[in-house]
């Protein structure tokens, strides 16, 4: 069964630091994302691409944060200069775009980022 | 704007209980709803979904009901088993263009005791 694939599932980093979390959706998927989990709170969308764009994205997602789909089956979400806060599981998940809104998402396992 | 707001847990039940987990939401446009379900150590799951007002989601012994009179889509199932133990959500889309975000509540950890 296809799924959706995310490298590192955990991740250490200094504060200051960048890191860029990895993603492989499912491959005839149109609609790609990223939501985090701060532990013990909801899961938060950060951003939806589509169409080689970013079609939506949250509060969260300002200047620091930026993704990117470099060679059509990978997708990344990079985290320039990291802050304490940004520590959380970060979800992938894909969708194919047809159905409509009832259209299910296909998440990773998620990546661990904690920062310190 | 557009919110979930799930039962508190963490929940704990013994075998063949019977489970409900409540969602209540709130929406701009029309939703879609779904159950999402986590277990350890793994990613999110679709557990089941609705698509318009009355229409029941199920999947693996578990229920849903798209109220739209209430704004709720609480989740059931007749007899819980070990297995079940998980992290639940519940979450929202409203499609608009592009954009097909899914809104999630808080989770809710299920315990199944045998």
């Amino acid at each position: 069964e296809p799924e959706v694939t995310q490298t590192p599932s955990h991740q250490v980093t200094q504060m200051g630091q960048e890191v860029i979390l990895r993603c492989v959706p499912i491959s005839n998927h149109l609609y790609f994302y990223w939501y985090r989990q701060i532990l013990g709170q909801k899961v938060e969308f950060l951003v939806s691409f589509y169409n080689n764009e970013i079609s939506e994205k949250s509060e969260i997602f300002d200047d620091q944060f930026s993704v990117e789909r470099p060679d059509g089956s990978n997708f990344t979400l990079k985290i320039r200069s990291t802050k304490l806060e940004d520590s959380a599981m970060y979800f992938c998940a894909s969708s194919s775009g047809t159905g409509g809104p009832g259209t299910e998402a296909f998440f990773g396992q998620g990546t661990r980022l904690t920062v310190v | 704007g557009n919110s979930v707001t799930q039962m508190e847990g963490p929940v704990t039940l013994s075998e063949e209980a019977f489970l409900t987990i409540n969602c209540t939401y709130t929406a701009t446009g029309y939703p879609s709803l779904f159950w999402y379900v986590q277990y350890p150590g793994e990613g999110l799951q679709l557990l089941l979904k609705a698509t318009k007002a009355d229409d029941k989601g199920s999947n693996k012994g578990f229920e849903a009901t798209y109220r739209k009179e209430t704004t709720s889509f609480h989740l059931e199932k007749g007899s819980v088993q070990v297995s079940d133990s998980a992290v639940y959500f519940c979450a929202l889309r409203i499609s608009s263009g592009s954009a097909r975000q899914l809104t999630f509540g808080s989770g809710t950890q299920l315990t199944v005791l045998p």
